[in-house]
């Protein structure tokens, strides 16, 4: 059971070049999620998925893409990298299917450092 | 909106001594909320989850919090430091039936020896 697998875990991009960081669960989780991590700031959510085909705008949405075509991938794509997007980035995921409790924590992945140029 | 602070960005303890990590949440209702852990370059782990079960909640390696609705407060505690226990920590909210997790801005602990 590897959990919340994130690639890569460090990448240098140069302004205006496109990329996607790729996670993958393997818990049989419905919602997945996106978040940046800056210093001072926590963790900002980016965008979220609360089921194959069901994708929705967190916090800090702009310049980022992403979908959800199976349960287990939810890839987030930097159309136009700019320097304001070097952060460190969490992917996670939460809530198995076929359970009843509402309550449930958040599984993170290790994390993908990028870095914008 | 819900939002949480964690106040105190940095807390510095000696080995041995008590730690407290603050945490507030604002919500008309009581959520489920979360503490965190993070360790140099990793990912969070969680330390303990309030499930509205019990108020005094009790976590991995010896931490616990207690939810208090009337301070609207979940601050995390453990009797003595160690070394190890240097890391970032988050506190975390999430609203009941939706899963969405907001975040506190962390507390970075520094353990003295």
């Amino acid at each position: 059971n590897a959990g919340v697998t994130q690639t890569p875990k460090f990448q240098v991009l140069k302004t205006g070049q496109s990329m996607t960081l790729q996670c993958a669960q393997d818990m049989n989780h419905e919602y997945m999620s996106w978040y940046r991590q800056d210093p001072g700031m926590g963790l900002r959510l980016i965008h979220y998925s609360v089921g194959a085909g069901i994708t929705d705008q967190g916090e800090v949405p702009n310049g980022y893409n992403v979908s959800r075509s199976t349960t287990e991938d939810f890839p987030l794509r930097l159309l136009s990298a700019a320097p304001s997007q070097t952060s460190v980035y969490f992917c996670a995921s939460s809530y198995e299917r076929g359970t009843s409790s509402m309550n449930t924590e958040a599984f993170f992945g290790q994390g993908t450092r990028l870095t914008v140029v | 909106a819900q939002s949480v602070t964690q106040l105190g960005s940095h807390v510095s303890v000696s080995e041995g001594a008590l730690v407290l990590l603050r945490c507030n949440y604002s919500s008309s209702v009581p959520p489920y909320l979360f503490w965190y852990v993070q360790y140099p370059n990793q990912g969070l782990q969680l330390l303990l989850k309030y499930t509205s079960a019990a108020t005094l909640v009790k976590g991995i390696n010896d931490f616990e919090a207690e939810f208090k609705k009337s301070e609207t407060s979940f601050h995390l505690t453990k009797p003595s430091a160690h070394m190890s226990d240097a890391a970032e920590y988050f506190c975390a909210v999430s609203d009941t039936g939706t899963y969405k997790y907001i975040f506190g801005t962390g507390t970075r602990l520094k353990v003295l020896a």
